[in-house]
This record gives structure tokens, sequence and C-alpha cells, in this order.
């Protein structure tokens, strides 16, 4: 019962570099998340998603893209990395439904940028 | 600008003794209160929720109370056990347009539960 799959787990980068966090839910749910997560400033909404093909901005946005091409996966792309970008970023996904249904997140991508 | 606030970054109890963790917020249009529990290196799971036509919501040890005129909400912890010992955090949901369902977290408040 795997849920939310984060890929990697951890990554050290250098300034400039690029690279995409892969995100893998098997849940078939509709929406999925991408957050930043920083000491003392909770969990930051960065981009997301309602459904396959779509994606909008979140709280975040700037210096990141994504990409939903398929319904169980949702990528977050840094094209050129900054220090400012060292955080640790979490994935969710959420089914249909009121606005109870709580989110499901992964376990987490440790991310430094050198 | 942020929405949810959680003003204590931590809060200590003893094992047995209630837990009562604070969020205050302040858009009008949250309709939905969600508490995520986390532990190190792990993501956050979720724990309980409250509709904002209630003001109570209870799940065996853990209750939560919604305070809609004073823009505030706890999460009662009875009895706290060592396994309660984890960062906590608020999050609010506002019905929007496109059904979203984007959520506001929460700093977050460590508690830990001393034996």
């Amino acid at each position: 019962n795997a849920g939310v799959t984060q890929t990697p787990k951890f990554r050290v980068l250098k300034t400039g570099q690029s690279m995409t966090l892969l995100c893998a839910q098997d849940m078939n749910h509709e929406y999925m998340y991408w957050y930043r997560q920083d000491p003392g400033m909770g969990l930051r909404l960065i981009h997301y998603s309602v459904g396959e093909g779509t994606t909008a901005k979140g709280e975040v946005p700037d210096g990141y893209n994504v990409s939903r091409l398929k319904k169980q996966n949702f990528l977050l792309g840094l094209e050129s990395a900054a220090p400012s970008q060292t955080s640790v970023y979490f994935c969710a996904s959420r089914g249909k439904g009121t606005g109870n249904q709580p989110q499901h997140f992964g376990d987490g991508t440790r991310l430094s940028i050198l | 600008d942020q929405q949810v606030k959680q003003n204590s970054p931590s809060l200590s109890v003893q094992e047995g003794r209630i837990s009562i963790l604070n969020c205050d917020y302040t858009n009008s249009m949250f309709d939905y209160f969600l508490w995520y529990k986390k532990y190190p290196a792990e993501g956050p799971t979720f724990l309980i929720s409250i509709s904002s036509i209630k003001d109570k919501n209870e799940d065996g040890r853990f209750t939560v109370f919604l305070n809609k005129s004073a823009k505030h909400l706890s999460l009662h912890i009875v009895p706290s056990q060592p396994g309660d010992s984890a960062v906590y955090f608020c999050a609010a949901s506002a019905h929007t347009w496109g059904n979203d369902y984007k959520l506001s977290f929460g700093a977050g408040t460590t508690v830990t539960v001393r034996a």
C-alpha cells in the first residue's frame, strides 16, 4: 500500500544545476500538490494540479515548473537551482469530495543547494 | 501574509495529562479546518478535521474545537501519550472557484510528551 511516493529522498545540487522531483500516487486521486517546508514557516504551496494535463501556481511558484502528463504522476522541476531553494519538498494528493477530504503526503525530498 | 497562525512553537506535557494546541486564522472564507501530525523524516499525516458549521469534532483521544467569532480553533489530546510527541500543523481550506481545495498551513507546534 504505497500511497504517495517521492523520489529521490535526498539530493545535493550545485547552484545553477537543474533537476526534477518525481511524485507518484496509486490512489487514483484527481488533485496533486507540491509544497516546501522551511523552518518556522510551515508548508507553503508551490504548484498544484486539479487533474491530468492541468497545473496552477500556488503561493511560492517562482523558480519552479511542474507537469502532470499522467494522472498518477506530478513532476516538480528546478531549471536553475539557487541556495534559496534549499528545503524539504512534500508532494500530496487528494481525491474528489468536500473540503474535509484530507490530502495524503509523501515522506518528502530533502534538497540542498550549495 | 500568513493566514493561519500557530503562535506556540513548542509544548511540553506530562504523560497522561491534556495537551492543548491553539491555532488562529484571519480569512473568514475558510470553511474546513484540519490538523496534521508529523514525525521526523516522514510526511504529515491527517489527524482530524472540522467543518465551519460545527463547533466540535471528536475522534478518540483527539477533539477539535472551533470558535468562528474569534477565528480560533484548538486541538485537545487527552490523555497524552509518548507516541504523541510530534509536530502538529493546523491547516485551513476555503471553497474557491474551481474546487482547488488548497490548504493554508500554520508553522506548526512541536509537542513533547514527558514520561
